[in-house]
């Protein structure tokens, strides 16, 4: 399996601008986490989704942020409109059963500069 | 709610040196508790995990002990590599997900 894949790898955009955040995970896996990474914050979760469906969006910012997931296999994350804040890797990573006592596996992020 | 606390870092070794990162946490019930390792440039990967207390996690050398009674899961290892420098995060799980600590920075010389 060639793991969790995120596109792009690096984003740079304008304040204003929406950027769309793509991931497709490893096959089979039922859960699908968003994190987001900063210096100043570290790894924060975002959303999370069972079987596609959303169990927790606590962790999204605001209503600028929107995640979904149409199939098994793809999800997407959108800001819109983007602010220099969001200035952060964002990371997608998937999971067989749950969390608890079973791993995560990570995509490489995608590194979303907002100028 | 519940949370992870690691130390701060950047964490500067030399090779060969003995290498030790706290982490405690807090949580209602029993977690299990992780260790993950960040490469420059890659996601998280899992390095080590412990289930239950006394349970100790270990793997490529490094060594955490599920302490309950410290709240406590220190990542150790006896004889770093310069190949060991990386992000090394903690985490426990809570509600069918991670919680993460911070993150600490190893950087080891040569």
């Amino acid at each position: 399996d060639a793991g969790v894949i995120q596109s792009p790898r690096h984003e740079v955009t304008e304040m204003g601008q929406e950027v769309t955040l793509r991931c497709k995970p490893i096959s089979g896996h039922d859960y699908l986490f968003w994190y987001r990474q900063t210096m100043m914050r570290g790894l924060e979760l975002l959303i999370y989704f069972n079987n596609n469906v959303p169990i927790d969006d606590s962790g999204m910012p605001e209503d600028r942020f929107s995640a979904k997931m149409p199939n098994a296999s793809f999800s997407t994350l959108k800001i819109q409109p983007s602010e220099p804040r969001d200035s952060a890797v964002y990371f997608c990573a998937s999971s067989l059963y749950q969390a608890t006592n079973e791993k995560l596996f990570f995509g490489s992020g995608t590194q979303l500069s907002v100028l | 709610g519940d949370s992870v606390t690691q130390m701060e870092g950047p964490v500067t070794l030399s090779e060969e040196a003995f290498l030790t990162i706290n982490c405690t946490y807090t949580a209602t019930g029993y977690p299990s508790l992780f260790w993950y390792v960040q490469y420059p440039g890659e996601g998280l990967q899992l390095l080590l995990k412990a289930t239950k207390a006394d349970d100790k996690g270990s793997n490529k050398g490094f060594e955490a002990t599920y302490r309950k009674e410290t709240t406590s899961f220190h990542l150790e290892k006896g004889s770093v590599q310069v190949s060991d420098s990386a992000v090394y995060f903690c985490a426990l799980s809570s509600f069918q997900k991670l919680v993460f600590g911070t993150g600490t920075r190893l950087l080891v010389s040569p």
